[in-house]
């Protein structure tokens, strides 16, 4: 079965540092991998995707996230954040793109310090 | 501006009371997706839908969950009878087949006392 670590479930960034968000997956196969945003009371956004192809994946934003098949990773970075970046981030993994549904981890809440 | 829209967006009921959730998809969209969101689980697929036809609901409790699709443009989830333990924000999403990207509802915030 699928699954997704995301292994802090709290980070504080001071505001124009930078940011890498961690996670792990567990999939038998290619994995389709997604990070997603939420601001308090709102749905979910999503940020950026995986399917193939280059390994680092641009999103909106400025978010960029890595694919690592070696350590099972697909870590979400920002260079430098702003205060508005505050939310919960959530990675998550689905088979045939997605299409079935998508399995997500945790969650992370970031913290922007001023 | 296409949008999944949810209704209502907080839903407060008494245990035992029936619930009735709602989704409009986007325009065009045929996989319309069911998560419910709590601290302690996370997001949870509940059920999904292809072209109104249900596809996996492993992830509802079948005694007291159901999901329709009525028409293209309406989704439901009702609970009947609902328990404390539902509260919890549910999600609708929809997704256009072989796009994976699904655009989240804005969610029901359910409670149940």
């Amino acid at each position: 079965a699928q699954s997704v670590t995301q292994p802090d479930i709290h980070i504080t960034v001071s505001e124009g540092a930078s940011l890498e968000l961690r996670c792990n997956y567990s999939y038998g196969a290619t994995p389709y991998l997604f990070w997603y945003v939420q601001s308090p009371g709102q749905g979910l956004q999503l940020l950026l995707k995986y399917f193939s192809g280059d390994t680092l994946v641009q999103g909106i934003k400025g978010f960029e996230a890595e694919f690592k098949r070696s350590q099972s990773s697909f870590n979400l970075r920002k260079p430098s954040v702003h205060w508005s970046d505050a939310a919960e981030y959530f990675c998550a993994v689905g088979e045939w793109g997605g299409a079935d549904g998508l399995t997500f981890g945790k969650g992370t809440h970031l913290i922007i310090q001023p | 501006d296409a949008r999944v829209t949810q209704t209502p967006r907080d839903k407060v009921t008494e245990m035992g009371q029936e619930v009735t959730m709602r989704c409009q998809p986007i325009l065009g969209h045929n996989t319309v997706f069911w998560y419910r969101q709590t601290m302690m689980q996370g997001l949870e697929l509940l059920a999904y839908f292809r072209n109104r036809a249900p596809l996996d609901d492993s992830g509802m409790p079948k005694d007291r969950f159901s999901a329709e699709m009525p028409d293209a443009t309406l989704a439901t989830l009702k609970i009947q009878p609902s328990e404390p333990r539902d509260s919890a924000v549910y999600f609708c999403a929809s997704a256009q087949q072989g796009n994976a990207e699904a655009f989240f509802g804005q969610g029901t915030r359910l409670t149940v006392v």
